[in-house]
């Protein structure tokens, strides 16, 4: 079936430095990708997505590409702030091996940035 | 405002206590369903209903049931509540291919 694979955590950064958060998937065809974002004691909010190959997402200074090559989807921000300390999860849904019906997640990569 | 509400926030109860945690959405998603967040264990799939009265388990189902007897809701109901049920549970609604939107989860400890 469909999986996700991130980076684990924690990721300590200090402020204004650069984020990479991995993310490389398993699924036939082409699902669709998304970044969600857990600040504390919140839900998950979407953060980006992409639903083809070489889709960029974006938003708030963060971006994401579609790469069916690498079957990846990194996370990346220039300079981060201190309320991006966050939990990060990549995702997926679809595809074609009939996983339409189950958004999977990774497990999630906490992330603290230091003023 | 698109929002899915989950309520109670917060809740403490004693084993074998049947409770109900209530999950609501405004957007007419077809696609609802239920998570538990765990230290190291990320997101796992209670229960997820892909309409009104149609029901299927996730990767955790033991332990709690879940009806779809209208579209905007689907309760997460556990009939006799052990501590090993204790962790930060999520509802979350969707269409069939999209990004979900999640409530703001429900904090239960059972002791």
């Amino acid at each position: 079936g469909n999986s996700v694979t991130q980076m684990e955590g924690p990721v300590t950064l200090s402020e204004e430095a650069f984020l990479t958060i991995n993310c490389t998937y398993t699924a036939t065809g082409y699902p669709s990708l998304f970044w969600y974002v857990q600040y504390p004691g919140e839900g998950l909010q979407l953060l980006l997505k992409a639903t083809k190959a070489d889709d960029k997402g974006s938003n708030k200074g963060f971006e994401a590409t579609y790469r069916k090559e690498t079957t990846s989807f990194h996370l990346e921000k220039g300079s981060v702030q201190v309320s991006d300390s966050a939990v990060y999860f990549c995702a997926l849904i679809g595809g074609t091996q009939g996983g339409s019906e189950k958004l999977v997640f990774g497990k999630g990569t906490k992330l603290t940035v230091n003023p | 405002e698109a929002q899915v509400t989950q309520n109670p926030r917060y809740l403490i109860t004693v084993t074998g206590k049947k409770l109900t945690v209530t999950c609501s959405q405004n957007m007419n998603h077809e696609y609802m369903s239920w998570y538990r967040q765990d230290p190291g264990l990320g997101l796992r799939q209670i229960y997820y209903s892909m309409n009104v009265e149609v029901t299927d388990k996730g990767d955790v189902p033991e332990g709690y049931k879940v009806s779809r007897k209208e579209k905007r809701n689907f309760p997460l109901i556990l009939e006799s509540p052990s501590p090993n049920q204790t962790s930060l549970y999520f509802c979350a609604s969707r269409r069939f291919v999209g990004e979900a939107f999640f409530g703001q989860g429900t904090r239960l400890t059972v002791v």
